[in-house]
């Protein structure tokens, strides 16, 4: 397809478990964000991607959250001994870069709810 | 610190009638700004945007205003329908766009 695909759409895990969410933003988007937006929040800044420049990782909320991004494109978020508190939507977004103000184009976000 | 507010969570609007919707920010290097509409169970979509250089941004039924001496945005949607019924997103960014600064949301119901 032609937008930013997430996968799982949903993942319901125990409390304690890694998950690993992905990321495939639109062909040719060199930029990369990750958000998180919690019951009744707005969306909350995880991290940036932007080429091979390193990664801007000041919205990572602990040192249990990760993320990569391989070959400029698939990006994973992983979340290492997961808490109740990280229960929320997942949303990736990507923007193309270089020409002009461009927007940022969301997935439809990946349910996590643990139990 | 939340650098870009939307202070109203809710709105109710008549269908036909103009719905206004408000965002502040507090960062004056902010350069960009942009309207985010979100249904239920899908990511955010784009609306409209403008560039701190115009106070004013028109895509048929959506017009974006700016305010920089007071730091203020606001989205209007004349005339609203139901199908506009979701929660609207502003968002900023400085000139660089490595980051943007989303609001908490308003959730616009327009009644038929």
């Amino acid at each position: 397809g032609a937008g930013v695909s997430q996968s799982p759409s949903n993942k319901v895990t125990e409390k304690g478990k890694d998950v690993e969410l992905r990321c495939d933003p639109i062909s040719g988007h060199t930029a990369l964000y990750w958000y998180r937006q919690s019951l009744g929040q707005g969306l909350e800044f995880l991290i940036y991607f932007q080429g091979n420049s390193a990664p801007d990782k000041s919205g990572l909320p602990s040192d249990r959250f990760s993320a990569e991004r391989t070959g400029g494109s698939v990006s994973t978020l992983t979340i290492q001994r997961t808490q109740q508190e990280d229960s929320a939507v997942y949303l990736c977004a990507s923007r193309k870069v270089g020409d002009g103000n461009q927007p940022q184009h969301f997935g439809d976000g990946t349910r996590l709810s643990i139990l | 610190d939340q650098q870009v507010k939307q202070n109203s969570p809710s709105l109710s609007v008549q269908e036909g009638r103009i719905s206004i919707l408000n965002c502040d920010y507090t960062n004056s290097m902010f350069d960009y700004f942009l309207w985010y509409k979100k249904y239920p169970a899908e990511g955010p979509t784009f609306l409209i945007s403008i560039s701190s250089i115009k106070d004013k941004n028109e895509d048929g039924r959506f017009t974006v205003f700016l305010n920089k001496s007071a730091k203020h945005l606001s989205l209007h949607i004349v005339p609203s329908q139901p199908g506009d019924s979701a929660v609207y997103f502003c968002a900023a960014s400085a000139w660089d766009f490595n980051k943007f600064y989303f609001g908490s949301g308003t959730k616009l119901n327009v009644k038929p």
